[in-house]
């Protein structure tokens, strides 16, 4: 089976702080995603990769930024978190085909105080 | 932009019953790829059933088919003989099938259908 998975279940940070969550994937997908969800809005597209080293902004890039240094792995980056920030993070790979399928990680619950 | 619509926050079910979960879709491409995903309380997101936009017959899993109306951009997802396991967040998501850049394969998601099943 497809595995994603994501460095954290929870994780609680303080206002202010520089924040990383990582995403690793084992069935060499070249694209990767990272969404999030917050009740009654869904799921986000914060950002998204297609290749290493390359990215595209998605719906809500503000106050994020992503690192893909190697194939398996994506990181989202909060560079001064904020309690707006607090929310679950989702991540997802997925390969170049049309009919591809989203494979999804166990999502990790940020809280910012 | 193409939009996902799920008009109905919270649904129920008796188990063993059917339900049948509603979602519309805005877009002006012909060829397209809908899927329904679940989300239980562990928080993990799985595929659930996918239609092809260009397939008439519509997708079957097990107990899960979809009701597709292109004409009417309508993707209703029917759960037969539901049981407690099926209890979940329910979302509908749109992705376009042909490439034109970098962003293609990004899926667009609705808000969510919470589903409960009562005993």
């Amino acid at each position: 089976d497809v595995k994603v998975t994501q460095s954290s279940r929870y994780l609680v940070k303080r206002t202010g702080e520089k924040v990383f969550l990582e995403c690793v994937q084992d069935m060499d997908h070249e694209n990767m995603f990272w969404y999030r969800q917050d009740p009654g809005l869904g799921l986000r597209l914060i950002y998204f990769s297609y290749d290493v080293k390359m990215k595209e902004k998605g719906d809500i890039p503000e106050g994020y930024s992503v690192s893909r240094e190697k194939k398996e792995r994506f990181s989202l980056i909060l560079e001064s978190a904020s309690t707006n920030q607090t929310s679950m993070y989702l991540c997802a790979g997925g390969i170049s085909k049309s009919t591809d399928t989203q494979y999804f990680g166990p999502g990790t619950r940020l809280t910012v105080l | 932009a193409q939009t996902v619509t799920q008009s109905q926050p919270e649904m129920s079910v008796q188990e063993a019953e059917t339900v049948t979960l509603s979602c519309t879709y805005d877009t002006s491409e012909s060829d397209y790829y809908l899927f329904w995903y679940k989300q239980p309380p562990s928080r993990q997101m799985i595929l659930v059933i996918r239609q092809e936009a260009y397939k008439q017959q519509n997708a079957t899993e097990n107990r899960f088919s979809v009701n597709f109306q292109k004409a009417a951009k309508s993707f209703s997802l029917k759960i037969s003989d539901s049981q407690l396991g099926d209890a979940a967040m329910y979302f509908c998501a749109y992705r376009r099938s042909s490439y034109s850049g970098a962003g293609s394969y990004q899926l667009t998601f609705g808000k969510g259908t919470k589903l409960s099943v009562i005993p």
